[in-house]
């Protein structure tokens, strides 16, 4: 089955700077690539997502890039703020053309930390 | 307003006492999972299920149910809670059709069993 590890746990910046988390996955066939926000006693919640056949993609402050051939995709937060404190999570999936199941594969999150 | 909820959100037990976690989500989603978050170990898959009466397997399945009768409901079951099975549990729904694979997580319970 899918491996995907993320880097780092934790992870602490100053307001303003920049914050970089990467995860790497094992199953060459994974096709879609979510990044959720998990805020203090709340579920994870999308922020933004990629699917294979694009490099990057950018939402504002936050992109996320994905190299197929290495196998690692990474999520890049600019111009940090306090309430982008929160653990995120990276996970990889198999989808299907039309309807079909797909299961994630999460990494173990990273908590990051914007002090201001 | 489109959402999951669960509950209870925090539940204590003790060892061996049956409980039930409800789930149930409005936006008429297809699939719906159940997760667990441990601390070092992210989420991972206890049950999914992709209709009405059609449940599998997840990553971590020992010890508990599910079941899918209705399509807005996916209750968790622990028959027989042991300690190791303290934990954060989520619900989650999403749509059968691209073109979003969003997940929509409820908040979450915190079950403690002792």
């Amino acid at each position: 089955g899918e491996n995907v590890e993320q880097h780092p746990s934790t992870l602490s910046v100053q307001e303003g700077d920049s914050a970089v988390i990467k995860c790497t996955y094992s199953d060459s066939a994974s096709n879609y690539f979510p990044w959720y926000k998990q805020e203090l006693g709340k579920g994870p919640q999308l922020i933004i997502d990629i699917r294979s056949n694009v490099g990057e993609k950018k939402d504002q402050r936050i992109a996320v890039t994905l190299n197929k051939t290495a196998k690692h995709f990474s999520l890049h937060i600019t111009e940090t703020q306090p309430e982008d404190s929160a653990v995120y999570f990276c996970a990889a999936s198999r989808t299907y053309s039309g309807a079909g199941s797909y299961q994630l594969t999460f990494g173990k999150g990273t908590k990051l930390s914007v002090i201001p | 307003e489109a959402q999951v909820t669960q509950n209870p959100r925090y539940l204590i037990t003790v060892t061996g006492k049956k409980l039930t976690v409800t789930c149930s989500q409005n936006m008429n989603h297809e699939y719906m999972s159940w997760y667990r978050q441990d601390p070092g170990l992210g989420l991972r898959q206890i049950y999914y299920s992709m209709n009405v009466e059609v449940t599998d397997k997840g990553d971590v399945p020992e010890g508990y149910k599910v079941s899918r009768k209705e399509k807005r409901n996916f209750p968790l079951i622990l028959e027989s809670p042991s300690p190791n099975q303290t934990s954060l549990y989520f619900c989650a729904s999403y749509p059968i059709s691209p073109p979003t694979y969003e997940q929509y997580f409820g908040p979450g319970t915190r079950l403690t069993v002792t």
